[in-house]
């Protein structure tokens, strides 16, 4: 089965500041990754996905996120934070062996505090 | 276009009683699938439906059901609530099946068994 994990419950990194969050995914075959974010008592967000066109893949906001098969990762980062980007952020999968049928696996989340 | 619409966004049960949660998915979606959100937990896929059908689901017991409707609303069930019911309910929806298609999540409906 499909596991997502992210390295850090927990980041936080000063206004102007590089997010980087963590994203490692368990699969012999690369499977679609999905960076999403929450808001306090909202859905989540679609920021990117990865479905093979290109490594380095840009989102909204300014996240963009690298694959990298080698390391079976897929990093989400800002080269400069803001405040509004306070929010949880969960990284997911969407296994390619299952064939029609598809499922988000998500990882536990990582909840960014920007500092001023 | 409007987006993903869950009611209602909280909603408060006894234990042992059932609860009906509503999704109307974006205009022209076709796929809706739940999830359960929980500190504990994490997000954890509850089922997936497409054209009426439930085409896939997560491993949650029998008193979790679900259907959707031919304009693709869709409805979960919980019955016979516990207490680790409590949870945001999330539901998504999406133009088809393909695995790399975009998911459009709505707010949620809190739930809190008491």
């Amino acid at each position: 089965a499909q596991s997502v994990t992210q390295l850090g419950s927990h980041v936080s990194v000063s206004e102007g500041a590089l997010v980087l969050l963590r994203c490692n995914y368990s699969s012999s075959v690369p499977p679609y990754l999905f960076w999403y974010v929450q808001y306090p008592n909202q859905g989540l967000q679609l920021l990117l996905k990865y479905t093979s066109a290109a490594t380095l893949v840009k989102g909204i906001n300014g996240f963009e996120a690298e694959f990298k098969k080698s390391e079976t990762s897929f990093h989400l980062t800002k080269p400069s934070a803001h405040m509004s980007d306070a929010a949880e952020y969960f990284c997911a999968v969407s296994d390619r062996n299952r064939g029609s049928a598809r499922q988000l696996t998500f990882g536990s989340g990582t909840q960014l505090t920007v500092l001023p | 276009k409007a987006g993903v619409t869950q009611t209602p966004r909280y909603l408060i049960k006894t234990r042992g009683q059932q609860v009906t949660l509503s999704c109307s998915p974006i205009s022209g979606h076709r796929s809706v699938s739940w999830y359960q959100q929980t500190p504990g937990q994490g997000l954890q896929f509850l089922f997936e439906y497409f054209s009426e059908t439930q085409r896939n689901k997560g491993n949650f017991p029998g008193r979790f059901s679900g259907r959707q409707f031919s304009n693709s609303r869709s409805e979960m069930n919980v019955s016979t609530l516990e207490l680790g019911d409590s949870a945001l309910y999330l539901c998504a929806s999406s133009t088809g099946m393909g695995m790399n298609t975009e998911a459009f999540f709505g707010q949620g409906t809190r739930l809190t068994v008491v």
